[in-house]
């Protein structure tokens, strides 16, 4: 299995503006896609689980989709406050129960 | 808080020495997996236990092992500490394809 990848490394936006970032993952033998949120100091939160391709999903301002077909999935997040500002992991869970995790995508939101 | 527990929080060790960490999983979940997170990285899958038998497995030597508990709290020994080491270990707890609960983790420094 390769790896899963994030992009970008890191992304600095102004409070109010929306943004987003991508998780690449190899397709074969996928199971899920999982979306985690690291604020420094704390443990990763996931925010979301998504198994279909086409899933969407929404908490608040934060929404993700899935094409479990081409091996992408986005993470969107509208109107950007600081409170937003910390690194969000992707991780694929395959069929052999492997999970793999991309490097993260580093947001800082400046007020 | 997750309800996944972790001790130590620091530890300290030379090379050539062995080192056990702990982690308590969340209550009624089956499947715990540790990763190693190294400065700048994302976390690296390390092995997953389901049911107290190693069911997955990370690019870890042998050196890395583990135990899972009818519990279902678990260890990692690493065994011939190196200094690449030196890492933050997190371990996760799940229940099916459902999202990871992850612990504060053990920062490992080895010198």
């Amino acid at each position: 299995i390769l790896n899963v990848e994030q992009s970008p490394q890191s992304l600095h936006v102004q409070e109010g503006d929306s943004t987003n970032f991508t998780c690449s993952f190899p397709s074969s033998n996928f199971y899920a896609l999982h979306w985690y949120r690291w604020e420094t100091a704390k443990s990763p939160e996931a925010l979301f689980v998504m198994t279909l391709n086409g899933d969407e999903k929404k908490k608040g301002r934060i929404s993700a989709t899935l094409n479990t077909k081409e091996g992408y999935s986005y993470l969107y997040i509208k109107g950007s406050q600081p409170e937003d500002s910390a690194t969000y992991l992707c991780a694929s869970l395959y069929n052999n129960n492997d999970m793999r995790f991309g490097a993260g995508t580093r947001l800082t939101v400046k007020p | 808080e997750t309800g996944v527990t972790q001790s130590p929080t620091h530890l300290i060790k030379t090379r050539g020495q062995q080192v056990t960490l702990r982690c308590s999983s969340q209550s009624g979940h089956n499947t715990v997996s540790w990763y190693q997170q190294a400065l700048g990285q994302g976390p690296q899958f390390i092995f997953q236990y389901y049911r107290e038998e190693e069911n997955g497995r990370g690019n870890f030597p042998p050196r890395f092992s583990g135990l899972q508990f009818p519990n279902y709290s678990s260890e990692l020994n690493v065994n011939a500490l190196e200094l690449d080491d030196s890492a933050l270990y997190l371990c996760a707890s799940r229940s099916g394809i459902n999202e990871q609960f992850f612990g504060p983790g053990t920062r490992l420094t080895v010198l």
